[in-house]
């Protein structure tokens, strides 16, 4: 069964360094998200992307955070300037049909960011 | 924005009895409602959805009921088996927004 796949499962960094968490969707997906949940807590949506550009995002999703397709097959979020507040499980997901289609999330097995 | 609440925060069942957790939404132009089951340390995932045309649906031990006029919906869980122990979330999309709003989440655990 075709899994969205993400990478690293696990990084630690210092305060104000860049990070950059990477996914690779299923492959005849057209919608892809970041979500990230703090520890034992709900899970929050960041941003969404569909046709090389962002098609909503939060209000945590600020001038810290960018997303970029850079080819057929990945998705990544970049965090600048990590702040301490940033420690959560980043998930992206993806799904074949649009939002409104009833298009059902997949969701990868999480990136976990340590800021310290 | 929409605003979702779940409840309870914990719930714990003997194995076979029913489990029930329900989740409240503010917006009425909501329209698709899933529900998650997320083990610990694991990715969240789906077991069953509704939208906002239908009151009901069921699968096998699995069920959501929705009422749009008291901005509702519930997870109905029967014949509970320790493997059901996990977190639940709910879910919500509104109008024609790509997000989900998740609900804070429900710790069940199920002894036998």
């Amino acid at each position: 069964e075709p899994e969205v796949t993400q990478t690293p499962s696990h990084q630690v960094t210092q305060m104000g360094q860049e990070v950059i968490l990477r996914c690779v969707p299923i492959s005849n997906h057209l919608y892809f998200y970041w979500y990230r949940q703090i520890l034992g807590q709900k899970v929050e949506f960041l941003v969404s992307f569909y046709n090389n550009e962002i098609s909503e995002k939060s209000e945590i999703f600020d001038d810290q955070f960018s997303v970029e397709r850079p080819d057929g097959s990945n998705f990544t979020l970049k965090i600048r300037s990590t702040k301490l507040e940033d420690s959560a499980m980043y998930f992206c997901a993806s799904s074949v049909l649009s939002p409104l289609g009833g298009g059902e999330l997949f969701f990868g097995e999480g990136s976990r960011l340590t800021v310290l | 924005g929409e605003n979702v609440e779940q409840h309870p925060s914990t719930l714990s069942v003997q194995e076979g009895d029913s489990a029930v957790i329900k989740c409240t939404y503010s917006d009425s132009a909501s329209n698709y409602f899933p529900w998650y089951k997320q083990e610990l340390g694991k990715r969240p995932q789906l077991i069953i959805d509704i939208r906002s045309n239908v009151g009901e649906k069921k699968d096998q031990r699995i069920a959501v009921t929705l009422n749009k006029t008291a901005k509702h919906f519930s997870l109905h869980i029967t014949e509970t088996q320790p493997e059901d122990s996990a977190v639940y979330f709910c879910a919500v999309r509104t109008g024609t927004a790509s997000k989900l709003t998740f609900g804070t989440g429900t710790r069940l655990q199920v002894t036998l």
